[in-house]
């Protein structure tokens, strides 16, 4: 079975600090993609990854892909409280049917 | 307004009882499925269906039985609702070979 591990699984910071959120397999994904979620929300789509080692930045978004596509990391620069939310990494299987396995998820807090 | 459109909202049921939940998607995607999020946030996909067909089922009891009348709808039927059914079901969508999923606000199913 394959699993995505997400760390830490909470995570509460002052605005203005930094942070990354990892998330880890032992299993390799085609591609990769990070979500975050708000209450009462659905996932919103942050960004995909494909290549291994990529890396993609989305403002103060910093995202890459493992070289060998089992990990990823998710790295805030400058928190702000509309930061908060979960954050959801989701891994696209290589083998079998397509579908997307979801990550453990890591609720991160900013407080002004 | 373009999106993945689920009802209800919330739904309160006694054990026993049969459920719909239904979901709709205007975006022309050929791909949609069912997720649910448990309490501890982890999301799991349920089924996935492609242009009506029925391309993923993930070990969900046969309770459960999704049905999509046509490839812009995927509707979710529960028979005899049990407490461990209690969560939040997502519904998404998305284009096949376009890795993007857009999910479904969510409905909060609670069975008592």
């Amino acid at each position: 079975t394959q699993l995505l591990e997400q760390s830490p699984q909470f995570l509460s910071i002052q605005e203005g600090e930094n942070l990354t959120v990892y998330c880890n397999s032992s299993s390799v994904f085609s591609s990769l993609q990070w979500y975050r979620q708000e209450p009462g929300e659905g996932p919103v789509l942050l960004v995909t990854v494909v290549t291994g080692g990529e890396v993609k930045k989305l403002k103060r978004l910093t995202f890459q892909f493992g070289d060998a596509r089992k990990d990823s990391s998710l790295h805030i620069t400058a928190a702000q409280p509309g930061d908060t939310g979960l954050y959801l990494c989701a891994g696209a299987t290589t083998s079998g049917t397509y579908k997307y396995i979801f990550g453990t998820g890591t609720r991160l807090k900013v407080l002004a | 307004d373009t999106a993945v459109s689920q009802t209800p909202k919330y739904l309160v049921t006694q054990m026993g009882n049969d459920k719909s939940i239904k979901c709709e998607q205007n975006l022309g995607h050929d791909t949609m499925y069912w997720y649910k999020q448990d309490s501890k946030k982890f999301l799991k996909i349920m089924f996935s269906y492609n242009n009506k067909e029925l391309i993923i089922n993930e070990t969900v009891p046969n309770r459960f039985s999704p049905k999509s009348p046509d490839k812009a709808h995927l509707n979710l039927h529960i028979n005899s609702l049990e407490l461990g059914d209690s969560a939040v079901y997502f519904c998404a969508s998305r284009i096949q070979g376009v890795l993007n999923h857009t999910f479904g606000s969510g409905t909060r199913l609670t069975v008592v």
